[in-house]
């Protein structure tokens, strides 16, 4: 079963407007990363939060996390149509060695 | 290289043939990943290696999918007599290092159709 899962699975907005993705997880972990697929590409890596961390920055990204309630915000601020693609967050379950994405959060930004 | 490179771009293979995918990781990348995309959605791991040695294999639908990555060479993904639930996009993705560290890079996929 997928370990995260995105919220809401589609969003679209308007150039300058912020975007916030959800993501919920189920088992512990030792980090957090989001990553984004442009249309017909593979997917780039974003920003990566430890479990210890509760808030970090790149750019216009903030990502938030709360392992008490499992779950993650990726923030992406004053957006630009170039932001248009679909966001996956992704965690190692606690002893695994492979990365776990969510289902993805498909972000539109109209210019 | 400094991408990870996939081959082919598109394969077109009717039901029941075989399907080989390459891919060169990043050099200097000693883990290599794959994950099947169906329909512009979830990512599903198949498997993953450490160097040329098999580091996890408990998405592999063994009956009909293998995968290799030998020294000096790209690694491959090859499915055997190949179903029309097979057509996906695979990735192949490396890492530098182990684990939860490490953030992967990824290739730009092979679209796999079975007709």
């Amino acid at each position: 079963s997928q370990q995260g899962e995105e919220d809401p699975q589609a969003l679209s907005i308007q150039e300058g407007e912020n975007a916030t993705m959800n993501c919920s997880y189920k088992t512990s972990i030792n980090n957090l990363q989001w990553y984004r697929q442009n249309s017909g590409r593979g997917l780039v890596h974003l920003i990566l939060i430890r479990s210890n961390e509760r808030e970090k920055h790149s750019g216009r990204l903030r990502v938030t996390l709360d392992t008490s309630k499992k779950s993650s915000s990726l923030l992406i601020t004053a957006s630009r149509a170039a932001d248009t693609a679909s966001y996956f967050c992704a965690t190692f379950q606690g002893g695994s060695e492979k990365l776990v994405f969510g289902k993805g959060t498909k972000l539109t930004v109209n210019p | 290289g400094e991408e990870v490179a996939q081959t082919p771009k598109h394969l077109v293979r009717g039901e029941g043939q075989k399907a080989k995918l390459y891919c060169a990781p990043i050099k200097g990348h000693s883990y290599v990943f794959w994950y099947q995309q169906v329909l512009k959605n979830e990512f599903k791991f198949l498997i993953s290696f450490q160097n040329e040695n098999v580091f996890d294999e408990t998405g592999m639908p063994k009956e009909r999918f293998s995968a290799k990555c030998l020294p000096n060479s790209p690694c491959s993904l090859e499915i055997q007599a190949t179903k029309l639930e097979d057509s996906a996009v695979y990735f192949c993705a490396s890492s530098q290092w182990q684990g939860a560290g490490s953030p992967l890079h990824f290739g730009n996929g092979t679209r796999l159709t079975v007709t």
